[in-house]
């Protein structure tokens, strides 16, 4: 059974540091892998998606790799702000065909806080 | 709308009470899941529909979940007998094509509270 881990689970920095997120899973055979964002009451922002296939993906101030061999993927936050402070989530697609391969799998989060 | 809804956004509900919690999906959306999402957890799935075929119904804890889509489209996760452990945010999340890598866009949840 897929498990994700994600380190660590809460993490606070000043502002205008940068910062690295880390998830990791026991099961390389993925499909694909997700960061989320999710603000209190709020449901879920995807930030980013990486393809099995992928190394890494960008969008803006994000950066995310994938090393699936090792079973690990690291959020990298340039520059952060105030209004980054949200718990992130990074869940795994498993790569096999049928019931249970379209689910996501996800890691209890990150909870970042930015200090102004 | 633009993305998925749910509703109600927030129930309470007695020990014993019959519930049921809607998601609209993005207009389109093939593909449609159900997650519980328990305080200080991430989100565990519960299930799984195609259109209107329910193809993955692995993850509801018991036979007190029940979910439907009978038209392909909105979805109902209805909770018979609701107990304490029942209380959690359930998410619907909704994708276009079963067949791309794409992603699953989320709704903000239900916040189930069972007293």
């Amino acid at each position: 059974k897929q498990e994700v881990t994600q380190i660590p689970a809460a993490l606070s920095v000043p502002e205008g540091e940068n910062l690295v997120l880390n998830c990791s899973f026991t099961d390389s055979a993925i499909y694909n892998l997700q960061w989320f964002r999710q603000d209190p009451g709020k449901g879920l922002t995807s930030l980013l998606l990486i393809q099995s296939s992928q190394r890494e993906q960008t969008s803006g101030r994000l950066n995310a790799s994938l090393d699936k061999s090792s079973g690990r993927s690291t959020l990298y936050i340039a520059a952060s702000q105030p209004g980054d402070s949200a718990t992130y989530l990074c869940a795994v697609r498993g790569a096999y065909s049928g019931a249970g391969s379209y689910q996501l799998t996800f890691g209890k989060g990150t909870k970042l806080s930015v200090i102004p | 709308g633009a993305g998925v809804s749910q509703s109600p956004r927030y129930k309470v509900a007695k020990r014993g009470q019959d519930v049921a919690l809607r998601c609209d999906p993005i207009s389109g959306h093939v593909s449609l899941f159900w997650y519980q999402q328990a305080l200080g957890q991430g989100p565990e799935f519960l299930t799984y529909f195609q259109n209107e075929a329910q193809l993955d119904k692995s993850g509801l804890p018991s036979d007190r979940f029940f979910a439907e889509r009978p038209e392909g489209s909105v979805s109902t996760l209805k909770i018979q007998r609701t107990q304490q452990e029942d209380s959690a945010v359930y998410l619907c999340a909704s994708r276009p094509d079963r067949g791309r890598p794409s992603e699953q866009f989320f709704g903000p949840g239900t916040r189930l509270t069972v007293l």
